[in-house]
C-alpha cells in the first residue's frame, strides 16, 4: 500500500525565505504526483505535475522535483510572500491504480 | 473559464439522516471525482466516473454512499443514512482524463451530529 508522508507538518517563516517542503512515498512505481495548494475553506488548487519521467517542473517561484528512485519530492519556494500561506499537499498516483494516495499536507505561514 | 460547482457548501444533518450533493465539472471534462477529506488529512478518493462510467469505487463505503452521473455531466453524491464519523468536507474534482491535472470545486462541509 502506497504511503505519503509530507515533512515539516507545520512551518512558519519570515517574507522573502526560500522554503523546500518535502513529500516522500513508498512505492517507486508511480504514474504520476502532484502538487496542491489549499486555502482555508477551499478547495485544492494544482500548482505543479510531474510525469513519472520527469525530473522536475516550474511555475514562476514555484519549483517541484522528483527522484523516484528515493522516492522523493520536493517543491520549492523562491522568495515566500504572505499570499504563500496555506496548506500544501502532494498527491501520488500508481502505474496500476487510479486511485491518488494524499499526503496529510504541510501547513506554511508567510509573516510579513 | 467557469471551475467545477458544487452545492451546498455547508450542510448540518443529524446522524441517520440522508443528504445529497451536487457537482458540475469543468465543460468538456470527461473525468469526474469525488473526494472525502477529513479535517487534518489529505483527500480520500471515493468514486471516479469517466464520462458515465464508473473507473473506481473500491472506497466508497456503498452501503450508504451512492453517487451517479447522468449524461456524463453532473453528478450527485448521496450518504443514507449518515453517521457521526461522515462528518467532513466532500470535495469535487476533475479533468480532461484520467490521472490529469485535477481542478477542484469548493467543496461541501458536512456535519452530522
Amino acid at each position: 500500500k502506497q504511503e505519503v508522508t509530507q515533512i515539516p507538518a507545520a512551518l512558519s517563516v519570515p517574507e522573502g525565505e526560500n522554503l523546500v517542503l518535502n513529500c516522500s512515498f513508498t512505492d517507486s512505481a508511480i504514474y504520476n504526483l502532484q502538487w496542491f495548494r489549499q486555502d482555508p475553506g477551499k478547495g485544492l488548487t494544482s500548482l505543479l505535475l510531474i510525469q513519472s519521467s520527469q525530473r522536475e517542473q516550474t511555475s514562476g517561484r514555484l519549483n517541484a522535483s522528483l527522484d523516484k528512485s528515493s522516492g522523493r519530492s520536493t517543491l520549492y519556494i523562491a522568495a515566500s510572500q504572505p499570499g504563500d500561506s496555506a496548506t500544501y499537499l502532494c498527491a501520488v498516483w500508481l502505474i496500476r491504480s487510479y486511485i491518488p494516495t494524499f499526503g496529510r499536507g504541510t501547513s506554511l505561514i508567510v509573516h510579513p | 473559464e467557469a471551475g467545477v460547482a458544487q452545492s451546498p457548501r455547508y450542510k448540518i444533518i443529524e446522524k441517520r439522516q440522508s443528504v445529497a450533493f451536487w457537482c458540475n465539472p469543468i465543460s468538456g471534462h470527461a473525468t469526474l471525482y469525488w473526494y472525502q477529506q477529513i479535517l487534518g488529512q489529505g483527500p480520500k478518493l471515493l468514486i471516479q466516473f469517466q464520462n458515465n462510467g464508473v473507473v473506481d469505487d473500491s472506497q466508497l463505503p456503498k452501503d450508504r454512499f451512492s453517487a451517479e452521473r447522468l449524461k456524463g455531466v453532473d453528478s450527485t453524491l448521496k450518504i443514507q443514512p449518515a453517521k457521526l464519523e461522515d462528518s467532513a468536507v466532500y470535495l469535487c474534482a476533475s479533468s480532461l482524463v484520467g490521472r490529469d491535472e485535477q481542478y477542484f470545486g469548493p467543496g461541501t462541509r458536512l456535519t452530522v451530529t
